[in-house]
């Protein structure tokens, strides 16, 4: 059973579109995380958002936090080929003790 | 500063045969974790040790142990190996509980289980 839903699970588009990826949860996280990662590697911190309906941009980037925090948004401006990418979000379960809960993970190509 | 080192890069393995995968982090964190990611799953703790000294079990830790040898070095092995096990092994580090804490991810074991 997947803690974390993403969706979608794939995503195509062309360069200068706008995107979302969400995460979804039923459960309670204490802070949550955004990765992206290239082909062969591991995954590269995004954002942190830890306050229930935080908003952080990072440039062409958005992440908002849901206000129960179980639910998270990722919203792309004008897409670039450098977006492509595995996205990732990860929850840090509440009283788990550090502990981590990834999502499915949005595979996003974009087209010059 | 070479971050989060894992060894080795690959690995094909038979079925029954045992291996240690090695993880080093030279930043001095207190948490290391090991993950296992298959396709359309993406990542699933397997084991994490939140300090020196302590090991404690993720959401598929079964046909897996660890050692936390110090504070920089945390091991996976595979006492015998199934093809299940076929997967890319991450480790992970990361300063401390809290919510603002990066974790910092290894370049990835990929095993192969015949």
């Amino acid at each position: 059973t997947q803690l974390l839903e993403q969706s979608p699970q794939f995503l195509s588009i062309q360069e200068g579109e706008n995107l979302t990826v969400y995460c979804n949860s039923s459960s309670v996280f204490s802070s949550l995380q955004w990765y992206r990662q290239e082909p062969g590697e591991g995954p590269v911190l995004l954002v942190t958002v830890v306050t229930g309906g935080e908003v952080k941009k990072l440039k062409r980037l958005t992440f908002q936090f849901g206000d129960a925090r179980k639910d998270s948004s990722l919203h792309i401006t004008a897409a670039q080929p450098g977006d492509t990418g595995l996205y990732l979000c990860a929850g840090e379960g509440a009283g788990t003790g550090n502990q981590f809960y990834f999502g499915t993970g949005t595979s996003l190509t974009v087209i010059p | 500063n070479a971050g989060v080192t894992q060894t080795p890069k690959f690995q094909v393995l038979k079925t029954g045969q045992s291996m240690t995968l090695q993880c080093a982090q030279d930043m001095n964190h207190n948490s290391m974790y090991w993950y296992r990611q298959d396709p359309g799953m993406g990542l699933r703790l397997i084991y994490y040790s939140a300090s020196e000294g302590t090991t404690d079990k993720g959401e598929v830790p079964n046909g897996y142990n660890v050692s936390r040898l110090n504070k920089r070095e945390f091991s996976l092995r595979l006492e015998s190996a199934a093809p299940s096990q076929t997967s890319v092994y991450f480790c992970a580090s990361r300063t401390g509980a809290g919510g603002r804490g990066e974790q910092f991810f290894g370049p990835g074991t990929r095993l192969t289980v015949l």
